[in-house]
């Protein structure tokens, strides 16, 4: 059981805007900063938002972060086949260190 | 650009330790956190721990007890030692790293994984 709670699934058609939330508490997703991980299958994860809702260069600006209190979201616009994937959420906790939300798996219909 | 390796035993009996390497290549070892994550097969990711540029470390509470990570900065390689292993510590292992500044689980770089299992 995570200590970031995320959805086992989530799916869209292409074209299509979908959101993957992440649900945490006070110690952590309030009081830090909330990171995505986007893992394609058989690959390393690799960082999608980091800081609730910036962009590394190179990620496309279909995707997009926010955080609210104790959650945060990951939204997709513009669904595309390649955005199948397991979404991880993560965080610091102030108690347990670096916690992951148990992941999204992402169907492009 | 910084890439990262993992190598080691890919199998280890249960009680043993679990013994990995992360070789670090494109860039020093300095100004970075230096992390290991795990992930079992089928399941969701776990973060280790890591070791800071300046030699701090800190670690997940549920492994603490059995988990030391090192760095050797004259090899640019920094490891992850499991102690007292079970079949639950079977897991693809990834060493992974972070700008000091970006703090520690703004995770940009990932070697590829490596799968260990823990089997008799």
């Amino acid at each position: 059981q995570s200590v970031l709670t995320q959805p086992p699934s989530a799916s869209g058609t292409p074209g299509q805007r979908v959101t993957i939330s992440c649900s945490g508490s006070s110690s952590n997703i309030e009081s830090n900063y909330v990171f995505w991980y986007q893992q394609l299958p058989g690959t390393a994860p690799k960082v999608l938002i980091y800081r609730n809702n910036q962009r590394p260069s190179g990620v496309p600006d279909r995707f997009s972060g926010t955080k609210s209190g104790t959650s945060a979201s990951l939204a997709i616009s513009g669904l595309r086949s390649e955005d199948e994937a397991d979404y991880y959420c993560a965080a610091w906790d102030d108690s347990l260190g670096g916690v992951f939300g148990g992941g999204t798996k992402l169907t492009v219909l | 650009q910084v890439q990262l390796q993992e190598s080691g035993p890919g199998l280890v009996k249960p009680s043993e330790t679990l013994s990995l390497t992360c070789t670090v290549s494109g860039g020093s070892i300095t100004s970075y956190y230096w992390s290991w994550i795990r992930q079992p097969p089928g399941k969701g990711l776990e973060w280790i721990g890591y070791i800071y540029y300046t030699g701090s470390t800190k670690y997940n509470p549920s492994l603490e007890s059995r988990v030391t990570i090192s760095a050797d900065t004259s090899k640019n390689q920094f490891s992850l030692n499991l102690r007292s292993v079970t079949a639950a510590d079977t897991a693809v292992y990834y060493c992974a790293t972070s700008l000091a500044s970006s703090g520690s689980l703004y995770l940009q770089h990932w070697g590829q994984g490596t799968l260990v299992m823990v089997s008799s």
